[in-house]
């Protein structure tokens, strides 16, 4: 089992750009989540997907936020226009059903 | 008030020492809690489910309290390796989304 496998690991783009992430949960996993982490504001859940369709939103931050899972095995986190305050380690982590999630590795986002 | 919330720490012991943290949350409808363990610069790891009637693992017990709405963690023979972030993690429904408290901090010295 790879585990949950995001991509990239590490970005730094220049504000007003588009940043993609891309997440690939563990296989049968049934639920996915996308996590924000700061150290201000510790982990923040942003959106989660059950059986690839959306579920809760609501933790997206506003409109420049969007995500997509088009597939059971794949799932993308958008960001446009990117701004400096969404520096961040961006988490995607996967669960069949509620039973303890498995999280990827991250991603390192810095927006200068 | 917070969802969930933690002592931030740091905690800063001794090996071999014992060391608990608790976790408070607010919904009493709160159905499934957890204890995650997250390594600086890591992504958090599940260390353990907190069961109604406690359980241990090794040198880990964990305790639900829900009359009074907290959750614990008790690490005994502290070693050096344990020296993380300890996140506790409480559901709101078997459908729903997880909140994660922000995290004690444990440092173990030698």
């Amino acid at each position: 089992d790879a585990g949950v496998i995001q991509s990239p690991r590490h970005e730094v783009t220049e504000m007003g750009q588009e940043v993609t992430l891309r997440c690939k949960p563990i296989s049968g996993h049934d639920y996915l989540f996308w996590y924000r982490q700061t150290m201000m504001r510790g982990l923040e859940l942003l959106i989660y997907f059950n059986n690839n369709v959306p579920i809760d939103d609501s933790g997206m931050p506003e409109d420049r936020f969007s995500a997509k899972m088009p597939n059971a095995s794949f799932s993308t986190l958008k960001i446009q226009p990117s701004e400096p305050r969404d520096s961040a380690v961006y988490f995607c982590a996967s669960s069949l059903s509620v039973s303890g999630y498995t999280f990827g590795s991250g991603t390192r986002l810095t927006v200068v | 008030r917070k969802e969930v919330e933690q002592d931030p720490g740091p905690f800063n012991v001794p090996e071999g020492a014992t060391v608990a943290f608790n976790c408070t949350y607010s919904n009493s409808a709160s159905q499934s809690f957890f204890w995650y363990r997250q390594d600086c610069r890591k992504e958090p790891k599940l260390l353990m489910s907190v069961y109604s009637s406690g359980n241990e693992d090794g040198r880990f017990t964990a305790q639900l309290n829900r009359a009074s709405q907290y959750i614990s963690l008790l690490i005994r023979d502290s070693k050096l390796s344990d020296s993380a972030t300890y996140l506790c993690v409480v559901t709101k429904s078997s459908a729903s989304k997880i909140i994660f408290g922000s995290g004690t901090r444990l440092s173990i010295r030698p």
